[in-house]
């Protein structure tokens, strides 16, 4: 079946540390992939995104490159801040990029030390 | 832009009783709401996907006649939890898309309803 696996958190860093969540995913089609973000309190907002492989999604200086060749969607920063603290959730949807019937990963909960 | 809300945030209720949670898109048209479920440590797990005005579409597993989701304007669905029970305490998460915001194919979530059943 189709699935996503990240990793176990919960994630603690210091300040200005660098970032990497790993997502894996299996899926019976050519999945679009997405990461998305949820600060305390807050719904869910998509992050960033990449409809197909090699594509790489950026925004608010997190980056993710789907690399069809290993299933994954690996998101990282080079310099994270407290503000960042939040729990991260990597998704599939196999319907385009319509984003239809989204399959979501477990979510990493993310703590960043001043 | 691009809000969701949901009502209530929390609502704790005793078993047997039915609980109404309301998803509201604030400032663009909702042609497509989903419904997820969220256990502690879990993945969010669709529940049934609606289109206004039509019936709404079940996952696998997922009892209708348990779960009543209304969509009957582009602004609002409703799930109601009928005859709770204890096993039905989880966080209900809506998400939303449709025309009128600037990614129109992109979901919106709202912020989730913690419903514990007594």
């Amino acid at each position: 079946g189709n699935s996503v696996t990240q990793m176990e958190g919960p994630v603690t860093l210091s300040e200005e540390a660098f970032l990497t969540i790993n997502c894996t995913y299996t899926a019976t089609g050519y999945p679009s992939l997405f990461w998305y973000v949820q600060y305390p309190g807050e719904g869910l907002q998509l992050l960033l995104k990449a409809t197909k492989a090699d594509d790489k999604g950026s925004n608010k200086g997190f980056e993710a490159t789907y690399r069809k060749e290993t299933t994954s969607f690996h998101l990282e920063k080079g310099s994270v801040q407290v503000s960042d603290s939040a729990v991260y959730f990597c998704a599939l949807t196999l319907l385009g990029g319509s984003q239809g019937n989204l399959i979501f990963g477990k979510g990493t909960k993310l703590s960043v030390k001043p | 832009g691009a809000v969701v809300s949901q009502h209530p945030s929390r609502v704790i209720c005793k078993s047997g009783t039915s609980v109404k949670i309301e998803c509201r898109s604030l400032d663009f048209q909702a042609t497509t709401m989903f419904w997820y479920r969220q256990f502690p440590k879990q993945s969010l797990m669709l529940m049934a996907t609606s289109n206004e005005g039509s019936k709404a579409t079940y996952e696998q597993g997922v009892e209708k006649d348990k779960f009543l989701i209304n969509h009957a304007s582009l602004t609002l669905s409703t799930l109601t939890v009928t005859s709770a029970h204890p096993e039905d305490s989880s966080f209900y998460i809506c998400s939303a898309y449709g025309t009128g915001t600037s990614r129109y194919n992109e979901q919106f979530f709202g912020p989730g309803t913690r419903l514990t059943v007594l």
